[in-house]
């Protein structure tokens, strides 16, 4: 079944630590996007990409970095975690021909302490 | 640059009763529209969107939205509200030229009352 993963759903870490988020899709959707969600606010867009190596940043400044080596994979990378970093992550794709038939992922909720 | 805003950050509304969500967006001509709904610890799920043609669009789960271009406006609506309705919901736009990623409001969280 096409789908899009995100691991972890739920991490709780330490100040300083570098950690990965994954994202991961079965669909070959070229676009992909990541958005941040703090809770009863709204979704920041703060990177995607159009395809393989391409990736811009999006509207809210972010930290974080990410990579689009393959299609069906776009991890988020934050270098130093810091608690301002806590927040939910959410993936998304769509394809070329269809750019806002977005399907989304499940999220990932960081906690940094 | 488009923007959202949804004006309801909470609403209660009782089972069996109608439901109005507003949504209002700025931009420099007719953008494309998204009502979008998510169950907490859930990713979103696309409820309905409107591109051009009528402007009251048919959405899942028995929602429909209004667009009024002179107010700017996607309203969501539902005639009946069921318990299992209860979650958040955001308006979304995105540019017809240029960059091709939704902007999204802050969303309006439902609550059903028995």
């Amino acid at each position: 079944e096409a789908d899009i993963y995100q691991t972890p759903r739920y991490l709780v870490i330490g100040t300083g630590k570098k950690i990965t988020l994954e994202c991961s899709q079965t669909m070959g959707h070229d676009k992909m996007y990541w958005y941040q969600q703090d809770p009863g606010m709204e979704l920041h867009l703060i990177h995607y990409s159009y395809g393989v190596n391409s990736t811009e940043k999006g509207d809210l400044s972010s930290e974080s970095t990410v990579s689009r080596i393959r299609t069906e994979h776009f991890p988020l990378t934050l270098e130093s975690a810091r608690p301002s970093h806590t927040s939910q992550y959410l993936c998304a794709s769509s394809a070329e021909e269809a750019p806002y038939g977005y399907t989304f992922g499940s999220g990932t909720r960081l906690t940094v302490v | 640059a488009q923007s959202v805003t949804q004006p309801d950050i909470h609403i209660t509304v009782s089972e069996g009763a109608s439901l109005e969500l507003r949504c209002n967006y700025s931009y420099g001509a007719t953008p494309y529209l998204f009502w979008y709904v998510q169950s907490p610890g859930q990713g979103l799920q696309l409820l309905l969107k409107y591109f051009s043609g009528d402007t009251l669009v048919q959405g899942i789960k028995g929602f429909e939205a209004e667009f009024k271009r002179s107010q700017s406006s996607f309203n969501l609506r539902k005639p009946s509200v069921h318990w299992s309705d209860a979650a958040e919901y955001f308006c979304a736009v995105g540019a017809r030229t240029g960059r091709r990623a939704l902007t999204f409001g802050s969303g309006t969280r439902l609550q059903v009352q028995p």
